[in-house]
């Protein structure tokens, strides 16, 4: 099965910058790596996806590592609203079926 | 625009009785449709997935099952719950082409007792 690695659990000061990795080694050349994030008691919410330049939006970036093995969500300042379940994916080569790995719980303190 | 809608919100059903869960798009043709499910404290599980009417695809086998019977409505159905059905479900659906970024509907929260 195609997977992702992601570290269970990190945590973070309010305001400062996060982190988050993930590696996805078996991905394919041409598929997209997305993140999700996860609120208690909500369907996953979209954050940001990107193939091989490293990506913006108002939300995060995504910094993605040159052979593609591995990507990096980024929030530049962490607020408290946004400690979730953070999740990278991709879909699997030549199948309309995506698999989540089990995610990052951020927590921020304030 | 695109609006993902499931019902009920939550549930709770004795086992061994049936279950039917149902998921709506409205604002797309021809989405992919995605079930999953999310045990407390867990992440998420693909159960089922359809590219259209009539098709489905099973990742688990388990004593759930799945159906389309039109383009923008999936269906999650059991004859028999068990104890192990309790959880999260999830609805999704994908544009049939592009970078398929995903969008969930609310869930539903389903116990058995």
């Amino acid at each position: 099965d195609a997977k992702t690695t992601q570290p269970n659990s990190m945590e973070s000061n309010e305001e400062e910058p996060v982190h988050l990795p993930c590696n996805h080694s078996t991905i394919s050349g041409t598929d997209y790596i997305h993140w999700y994030r996860q609120l208690p008691s909500q369907g996953p919410e979209y954050v940001i996806h990107g193939l091989t330049s490293n990506v913006n939006n108002r939300m995060a970036s995504l910094a993605i590592a040159e052979d593609r093995k591995s990507s990096t969500l980024i929030l530049h300042r962490a607020t408290l609203r946004d400690a979730a379940v953070y999740y990278c994916m991709w879909r699997q080569p030549n199948n309309n079926d995506m698999r989540f790995g089990a995610g990052t719980r951020l927590t921020v303190k304030p | 625009s695109q609006t993902i809608h499931q019902w009920p919100a939550t549930l709770v059903q004795p086992v061994g009785s049936p279950l039917s869960l149902e998921c709506t798009v409205e604002g797309t043709s021809n989405p992919n449709l995605y079930w999953y499910r999310q045990a407390a404290g867990r992440g998420l599980q693909l159960l089922f997935y359809s590219v259209g009417i009539g098709q489905i695809s099973s990742e688990v086998p388990q004593n759930l099952s799945a159906s389309r019977p039109q383009d923008r409505q999936f269906i999650l159905s059991s004859k028999k719950l068990l104890l192990s059905d309790s959880g999260f479900y999830l609805c999704a659906w994908t544009g049939a082409v592009g970078w398929y970024t995903q969008y969930f509907g609310p869930g539903t929260r389903l116990t058995v007792l």
